[in-house]
């Protein structure tokens, strides 16, 4: 079993929708929660960054954390077709900053 | 202030040949991490470098080799390929090594191994 999973999709949507990303993780040491955006052929993209339980809103997404469940979510309100990507969860424990990704989730907002 | 850049981006060898991917970090970040991102899949973590000496090392065999210069860019070298090394690889750069410093990703080098 994958110490971090995340539904790969895809996940489709209209313009305009709220849509729910989710990655679930086994391992209690993980401290820190990170959402990337990787858009085809590109390097992943920061989005969130969260450490604590509870959530966290940048404009159109917020970031939720619940360690008590192992388990994190990104929502991404109005949905745009620019938001069309694959999204990463990714987590890091107490010591040093090496990366778990999730396998990511493919999402596409039609217009 | 300059992203993290990668060359070549694109790169096509054969079986058994050894291949050097290189990373220029951001400026200002003393920390370089190597990812292996194989099609449909999430990074997985090779090595980072900190301040020029390897600070951790995930489940890659040792024919994956890296280094970090005096101004912190790096370079991965990976010998004798296999066609699984076929992947897109990823160098991120991180202001420090803490776990608390968020790490920028450069566009990546996509390997093919023929």
């Amino acid at each position: 079993q994958k110490e971090v999973e995340q539904d790969p999709g895809p996940l489709s949507v209209p313009e305009g929708a709220i849509v729910s990303l989710n990655c679930t993780y086994s391992n209690s040491a993980f401290q820190y929660f990170m959402w990337y955006r990787q858009y085809s052929r590109k390097g992943p993209e920061l989005l969130m960054y969260t450490y604590s339980s509870g959530n966290k809103e940048d404009g159109r997404f917020t970031a939720q954390v619940d360690k008590s469940s192992k388990y994190i979510s990104l929502f991404i309100r109005d949905s745009q077709p620019s938001d069309s990507a694959t999204y990463l969860c990714a987590m890091n424990r107490n010591a040093g900053n090496m990366l778990t990704f999730g396998g990511g989730t493919r999402l596409m907002v039609k217009p | 202030e300059t992203g993290v850049t990668q060359s070549p981006t694109h790169l096509i060898k054969t079986r058994g040949q050894q291949v050097t991917l290189r990373c220029s970090s951001q400026s200002g970040h003393n920390t370089v991490s190597w990812y292996q991102q194989a099609l449909g899949q999430g990074p997985q973590f090779i090595f980072q470098y900190y301040r020029e000496e390897e600070n951790g090392r995930g489940n890659f065999p040792p024919r994956f080799s890296g280094l970090q210069f005096p101004n912190y860019s790096s370079e991965l070298n990976v010998n004798a390929l296999e066609l699984d090394d076929s992947a897109l690889y990823l160098c991120a750069s991180s202001l420090d090594r803490g776990q608390n410093n968020e790490q920028f990703f450069g566009p990546g080098t996509r390997l093919t191994v023929l």
